[in-house]
């Protein structure tokens, strides 16, 4: 099994609907995040958690809201789909012990339509 | 909030040939870290550096923390097709150690 799990791996919804976006670790780490990635702007941070109390707006959480359930689980939600939401969002999580970088998921390509 | 600048944004190298990739920022880090993403995959963590000056290696890939903490390098010598990828640059700055910021992304095409 995969260290991040992403689910699911490809959605297309419709303008308004809810979505959620779910993502789980076997890692083991308290933190954990969920980035968007659009052609040629890299990644934009959407929120991190450093442990499960703990919930952060990263540089573009507008439309986005998440939930951490566990230590190895933190879902993002968009509570009314627009079409410029349309993006490959992926889930990290990191161990500030070793202060090494990030395990990411394999991603998931929402289209919004 | 911070920015990173990674350049360039594409390469179009023949196999064999070395590759250059780096990134500036406009403020201090104190861990720069490269990754490469393939094809429907998420990034994968290449490098990574921890201190000013230091010169890391792995494999064909070398990368460098530049002496001012604002920038850092990323080479690969005699490029093969599997080199093909984007490439990210990614800095955590003295505060929050949790966060990174990354650069847009080096895409990089190489011809057999």
């Amino acid at each position: 099994d995969a260290d991040v799990t992403q689910t699911p791996r490809n959605r297309i919804t419709k303008t308004g609907k809810r979505i959620m976006l779910e993502c789980s670790q076997t890692k083991g780490h308290d933190r954990m995040y969920w980035y968007r990635q659009d052609p040629g702007l890299g990644l934009r941070l959407i929120y991190y958690s450093f442990d499960v109390k703990d919930i952060n707006k990263g540089e573009i959480s507008d439309g986005y809201s998440v939930s951490r359930q566990a230590q190895a689980k933190f879902s993002l939600s968009l509570e009314s789909a627009i079409p410029n939401q349309t993006a490959l969002y992926f889930c990290a999580t990191s161990d500030p012990g070793t202060g090494s970088g990030y395990t990411f998921g394999s991603g998931t390509r929402l289209t919004v339509v | 909030g911070q920015q990173l600048n990674q350049s360039p944004q594409s390469m179009f190298i023949q196999e064999g040939e070395d590759v250059s990739m780096n990134c500036t920022s406009s403020s201090i880090f104190n861990t720069w870290l490269w990754y490469k993403q393939e094809p429907g995959e998420g990034p994968v963590l290449l490098i990574a550096l921890y201190k000013a000056g230091e010169l890391t290696s792995n494999g064909r890939l070398t990368a460098q923390f530049g002496i001012t903490r604002k920038d850092s390098f990323l080479n690969i010598s005699a490029s093969i097709p599997s080199d093909v990828g984007i490439y990210f640059c990614a800095g955590r700055p003295n505060t929050n150690a949790g966060k990174s910021t990354f650069g847009d992304g080096t895409t990089l095409t190489v011809k057999p």
